[in-house]
This record gives structure tokens, sequence and C-alpha cells, in this order.
């Protein structure tokens, strides 16, 4: 079956950077767009950003221009999402989804990965 | 940023109907682009519910539904049960922003 699994639990320190991996199995690599979604304590779903499989462009949202890469690796099917100088409010719970299209519906989902930040 | 809007909270007894609405711009679902809805428990990942303005995936029950009209959307839950309180999304691509959008969220109360 369709499968995206993230990495693990992060604990980083301000000012670091974090680099969380999905690795999809199940299906056709360059079938899904990857998008990034986050969510912080207390909030709502926040777009991150989105990479295309076979081209590997990517877009981000606005508010983390500069501060996040979005790769993919073809040969293992597994996207990698890096944020750098990290934020107290960049502590949340960190998803990647597929997307068939780039304005598609997100679904298959990523179990989620907690990323901390704190001194 | 011109993220749809949602209530913030909605409440309703077992049984009846409740209704959340998303309000968009001529950017995001005005502009045509499909909503989709998700359910979000605690601890898991979404839950995509609707997709399409207004088309089920297989396995989620008949008693979700979606519509849309001018620069809004509306994800309607009939014969409401205790297992339908969670937070519930719409999502949208945003042309100005050249990304998806998630409205702000809804959490739906099962008195």
């Amino acid at each position: 079956q369709v499968q995206l699994v993230q990495s693990g639990a992060e604990v980083k320190r301000p000012g670091d950077s974090v680099k969380l991996s999905c690795k999809a199995s199940g299906y056709t690599f360059t079938t899904y767009y990857m998008h990034w979604v986050r969510q912080a304590p207390g909030q709502g779903l926040e777009w991150l950003g989105v990479i295309s499989p076979i081209a590997g462009t990517t877009n981000f949202a606005q508010m983390l221009q500069g501060r996040l890469t979005v790769t993919r690796d073809t040969s293992t099917a597994t996207v990698y999402m890096e944020l750098s100088s990290l934020r107290s409010e960049d502590t949340a719970v960190y998803y990647c989804a597929g997307g068939l299209g780039y304005t598609d519906r997100l679904d298959p989902w990523g179990q989620g990965t907690l990323v901390t930040v704190s001194s | 940023q011109s993220v749809p809007t949602q209530p913030p909270s909605v409440s309703g007894a077992p049984g009846q109907t409740v209704t959340i609405s998303c309000t968009g711009t001529t950017s995001n679902i005005g502009a045509g682009y499909d909503v989709h809805w998700y359910q979000h428990l605690p601890g898991t990942a979404p839950r995509l519910l609707i997709y399409g303005d207004n088309n089920r995936p297989s396995g989620v029950p008949d008693r979700f539904s979606g519509s849309k009209s001018g620069t809004s959307a509306s994800l309607a839950i009939s014969g409401l049960r205790a297992e339908d309180e969670a937070d519930y999304y719409c999502l949208s691509y945003d042309s100005s922003l050249r990304g998806m959008s998630f409205g702000g969220g809804t959490k739906l109360t099962v008195l």
C-alpha cells in the first residue's frame, strides 16, 4: 500500500538546522508532488512548501523563504526537508504529504515528526 | 496573508447536522481552485474527508458532504456522532501565494 514514513523526533537548539526525511513506498515515486505541512502547539495546519518529484523544482511559503530547503533522492524514493536558523516558534509536528498535482489534494500523509526547539 | 477563514468552533448534539464554512478570496476558492477538507485528531495525521469540492474518498461516510459557491465552501456533517469531535480544515491553492493554503481550522464539539 502507499506509505510515507518519516524520520524520528528531533530536539534542537535555537539557531541550529534540522533535516527531516520522508520515505515513500508502495507507488511510483514520481507520481506525487511532495508537500510539507506543520502544526505548532495550539495552532492550525500550515503549508510550508512543495517539491516536484521529476524536475525537483520547489516552491515555499513566503514566510520561510531563505530558511527552508526541500530535496529529493529518486534512487531511494526519499524527500528531505531542511529548516535552518531554528527558532522556538519552529517547534511543531512536521508532516510530509503527497499530491497528484501541484494544486491537488494532499493524500497520503506521513505519520509526522515532532521537532522541538529549545535552549 | 490570504488564508481562507473558518469559524474557530462549532458545536452540535448527537444526530444533528452542523456546517463549517470556509471563506476565501478571488485568488483561491473564488478563482475556481478545488477545496479539500480534512479531519484532524491529536497525535494523528490529517484525514482527507472531501476532495475536489464535493467528492468523498473511499471509506468516508456519506454523512460528510462538501459544497462550494463563489468564494466560499462548506463542509456539512449530518447525524453527528461523538467520534466526529475533532478539528476540521479546508485547503485550497492560492495563486497570489503560489502555494497551498489551509483555513484556520474549526474545532467541532459534540455536546
